[in-house]
C-alpha cells in the first residue's frame, strides 16, 4: 500500500518565522494528499489538500504543492503565529481513496 | 449540521475490563472510519465500515476488539478484556461517499 514519511519534530520557532515541514510519499498512482492539524486535546482538522500533480492546495496562510518528479508535499507558512503551534500530519490513502495512511507527525512550537 | 461526535470523551477502564467507544457520524455521512494514535505517534487505520457492513478491518486486531455500525445509533468499537497497551486516543472520523473524511475530537482510554 502507499505510504508517507514526515519530518520528525519537535519544531520551535519564533513567530513571523518561515515554516517548512517536509513530507514524502510513496503511492501507486496519483492519490490526493493531505495535511491535518492538531490542536492540543482535540481532534484532527483537515488543514489543506491537493487532488492531482502540480496542484497547490492552501489554507489559514498554509501551502503545499503536489510535485510528482520529487514525490513530495511540502508543508510551508510565509510567517507562523503563536496559535499555529500544533501537530501536523501529512497523510494520503491507502490505497484507492480511503482509509488514509498518516507520518508519525511533526509538533510545531511557536513563540512570541 | 454538527461534527462528528465521540462519547465518552476520557474513559478508565482497569485491566481486564471491556470498554465501548461511540461515534456519531456527521448527518448524512453512511462511511465511518476507526483510528488508534498511540503517544507521539500519528494515526493508525484500525477498521472501514458503512451502515451494518464492515469493509475493511486489516489495521484492528483479531482478538478482543470488535467494531459494529448499525442501521440505526451510533458506531462503537468495542474492547474486551483491555490491557496496559491498549490506552490510546481513539479517533472517529466520517465521510459521505468514500472521499473527504472529518474527525471527531477522539475517545482517550488509560488502562489502569
Amino acid at each position: 500500500g502507499n505510504s508517507v514519511t514526515q519530518m520528525e519534530g519537535p519544531v520551535t520557532l519564533s513567530e513571523e518565522a518561515f515554516l517548512t515541514i517536509n513530507c514524502t510519499y510513496t503511492a501507486t498512482g496519483y492519490p490526493s494528499l493531505f495535511w491535518y492539524v492538531q490542536y492540543p486535546g482535540e481532534g484532527l482538522q483537515l488543514l489543506l489538500k491537493a487532488t492531482k500533480a502540480d496542484d497547490k492546495g492552501s489554507n489559514k496562510g498554509f501551502e503545499a504543492t503536489y510535485r510528482k518528479e520529487t514525490t513530495s508535499f511540502h508543508l510551508e507558512k510565509g510567517s507562523v503565529q503563536v496559535s499555529d503551534s500544533a501537530v501536523y500530519f501529512c497523510a494520503l490513502p491507502l490505497s484507492g481513496n480511503t482509509p488514509l495512511v498518516f507520518g508519525k507527525g511533526t509538533r510545531l512550537s511557536v513563540i512570541a | 449540521n454538527a461534527g462528528v461526535m465521540q462519547n465518552p470523551r476520557h474513559l478508565v477502564r482497569r485491566r481486564g475490563q471491556e470498554a465501548r467507544l461511540r461515534c456519531s457520524p456527521m448527518k448524512g455521512h453512511s462511511h465511518v472510519y476507526w483510528y488508534r494514535q498511540l503517544p507521539e505517534e500519528g494515526l493508525k487505520f484500525m477498521v472501514y465500515l458503512q451502515k451494518e457492513n464492515i469493509i475493511d478491518e486489516s489495521g484492528m486486531p483479531k482478538e478482543r476488539f470488535s467494531a459494529e455500525f448499525p442501521k440505526e445509533g451510533p458506531s462503537i468499537l468495542r474492547i474486551q478484556q483491555v490491557v496496559r497497551g491498549d490506552s490510546a486516543a481513539y479517533f472517529c472520523a466520517s465521510s459521505p461517499q468514500n472521499n473527504e473524511q472529518f474527525f471527531g475530537p477522539g475517545t482517550r482510554l488509560t488502562v489502569l
